[in-house]
């Protein structure tokens, strides 16, 4: 066990819907990362936050879109979803901003949409 | 981004025998992170080794942050083994850059 908590960890919804995935981070971690994950991209960093803040973006749609909370939870929003959204995705957390400490990953959120 | 390149892509193992997995890594990284994935899609963390070597039961890491590589040993292979290994790197300021992994078979 991570300590990283991750839900739901299945999903399956339709194109065009929006879904919110929820990222607990391990107790004391101040920054949160998400990745997806699908067959064809490999693992794909989408975003990173810093104690509530926006700190890193990689190729995340415009379709997405992440927050940080004062609790540290984190949540991912996808929305006018379609086929190709279709994933893995991981919520992983660390201590400190500059990834000079061990990044722990959460079990994930499988994403299907029909 | 930093290119992260992994061999072999893929690994077919008789239950007992040894392993070397490689991961290049085209600049100089402050984080390199060893990573297995189950056949449930979990991603394990194996080890945080920047540079140095660490051993961890059957398995072992070494990194040679000045010639850009890490190596990953695993002993007396067991089924359980079986997964994908991803190297992942991340130099201060950028994202973690995962390489493209290397899928390990052990047959009984």
């Amino acid at each position: 066990d991570s300590g990283v908590t991750q839900t739901p960890k299945h999903l399956i919804t339709a194109t065009g819907q929006r879904v919110t995935l929820r990222c607990s981070p391990r107790s004391g971690d101040l920054s949160v990362y998400w990745y997806q994950q699908s067959l064809d991209q490999g693992l794909q960093f989408l975003i990173q936050y810093y104690n509530g803040e926006e700190r890193a973006k990689g190729n995340i749609l415009e379709r997405f879109s992440a927050q940080q909370f004062p609790d540290l939870h984190s949540e991912l929003n996808l929305s006018s979803l379609e086929l190709g959204d279709s994933a893995l995705y991981f919520c992983a957390s660390s201590v400190d901003l500059t990834g000079g400490n061990t990044i722990y990953f959460g079990e994930g959120s499988w994403l299907t949409v029909v | 981004g930093i290119q992260v390149e992994q061999s072999p892509p893929d690994l077919i193992l008789q239950e007992g025998a040894n392993s070397t997995l490689r991961c290049n890594f085209s600049d100089s990284v402050n984080n390199l992170q060893w990573f297995h994935q189950n056949p449930w899609g979990q991603l394990i963390n194996l080890f945080y080794i920047p540079s140095g070597t660490k051993q961890n039961g059957r398995l072992s890491a070494t990194t040679v942050a000045t010639e850009r590589y890490s190596l990953l040993y695993i002993s007396s292979s067991q089924t359980t083994d079986s997964g994908v290994y991803f190297c992942a790197v991340l130099r201060t300021g950028n994202q973690f850059y995962f390489g493209t992994g290397t899928s390990l078979t052990v047959i009984p």
